[in-house]
Order: structure tokens, then sequence, then C-alpha cells
């Protein structure tokens, strides 16, 4: 069956660093998602992507972050300056008309 | 804008009882999906059931079933026959029904199965 997948599965990176975690979508899924939730917390929406462009971002989703999908297979959220609240789990989803499949999620520790 | 709301922040069940999970939601659109999602320690986010708002049928999964009250705005999940793999934090989620349209989270239900 198959499945979304993220990489890498927990992320530790300092603060101020740049990350990229990376995503492979179901292969005839065309919108794309990414979500973060923090421990114990809501998962909360922070973008929407079809079409090679940006179609819906939350407010937690400003000028640090960024998606792009470069080669039809992989689709990636980078965090340019990690700030300590960066710490969750981000979520990868797509989605043909109906539900989301989501990945099994990258932990992002901010240290 | 839409809202889900999840008003138990945990519930607990004897195995091979039943339970019901409660959500309501807010909006004003008239055709969309809501769906309950399960989430183990694992932290994947699984799918449990959908239900589409212009269907009166209340939907089943095997020991899963919602009440989908439309008028009401309330969109229950009933387990059955609980079972120790049930234990997990359920969400329930609604998005509209364009293709690309985010699908909105309730602060989930943790569920307890006693053995």
């Amino acid at each position: 069956e198959p499945e979304v997948t993220q990489t890498p599965s927990h992320q530790v990176t300092q603060m101020g660093q740049e990350v990229i975690l990376r995503c492979v979508p179901i292969s005839n899924h065309l919108y794309f998602y990414w979500y973060r939730q923090i421990l114990g917390q809501k998962v909360e929406f922070l973008v929407s992507f079809y079409n090679n462009e940006i179609s819906e971002k939350s407010e937690i989703f400003d000028d640090q972050f960024s998606v792009e999908r470069p080669d039809g297979s992989n689709f990636t959220l980078k965090i340019r300056s990690t700030k300590l609240e960066d710490s969750a789990m981000y979520f990868c989803a797509s989605r043909p008309n109906t539900e989301a499949f989501f990945g099994q999620g990258t932990r992002l520790t901010v240290v | 804008a839409q809202t889900v709301t999840q008003s138990q922040p945990e519930m607990s069940v004897q195995e091979a009882e039943t339970v019901t999970l409660s959500c309501t939601y807010d909006t004003s659109e008239s055709d969309y999906y809501l769906f309950w999602y399960k989430q183990p320690p694992s932290r994947q986010m699984i799918l449990v059931i959908r239900q589409e708002a212009y269907k009166q049928q209340n939907a089943t999964e095997n020991r899963f079933s919602v009440n989908f009250q439309k008028a009401a705005k309330s969109f229950s999940l009933k387990i059955s026959d609980s079972q120790l793999g049930d234990a997990a934090m359920y969400f329930c989620a609604y998005s509209q029904r364009n293709r690309d349209d985010k699908i909105i989270f309730g602060k989930g239900t943790r569920l307890h199965i006693l053995p």
C-alpha cells in the first residue's frame, strides 16, 4: 500500500540553524500539506501546496518557513533560522480528493 | 472560520466495552468531510473513519462507527468491543469539500483501555 514517507524521523539542531524536512508524498496525489504538533497539543496547519505553488498558509508559516517541490517527487519544508519554539513533530500529508494521508512525522528538537 | 471542538480531554473504557467520543464543529458550509484520526504512541496519524456531509447514512468501519448529526453539527465516534490496541489519541477533523482545502483538527481525546 502506498504511503507518505518522511525523513529524517528525528532531527536535532542548534538554535539559529537552518533545517530541511523532507517528504515523499503518494505519487498520484496532487495536494500536499505540512502540519505541526507541539508535544501534547493539537495538530496545527502550516501550509498547503498545489500545482507547484502555495494555496494557503497559516499565521505560523511566516518568512522563516518555505516549501518546495524541487523534483516532482520530494516535498520539502525549510526553516531558515530555527527557534526553540519550533521544536515539534512535523507531519507531511498528501491528498487525492477526500482524506489526507500522513507521513510518520519528523520530530524536530531545537537546542 | 471553521472550528472543531472535542470536550473530553481523556476517557477510559474497560476492554471489550463500548465507548463514545464526542465532537462538535462549526461551519457555514453545506458540503464537507468529517474524519476521525487515531494517533497511537508512535505519533503516526491514522485515518479511522470518514463521513461525507451529503450522506445521511452514518459511516461504519468494523468496530468503529459514527453518529453524524448535521443539524446539530455533531460527529461522535463509537468504538465497540474496545481492544488494548485502541489506546491512542483520537482527533476529530473537518475539511471543506474543495480538494486542496486544509484539514482542521480538534484538540484530541486521549483514550485509555483498561484491561
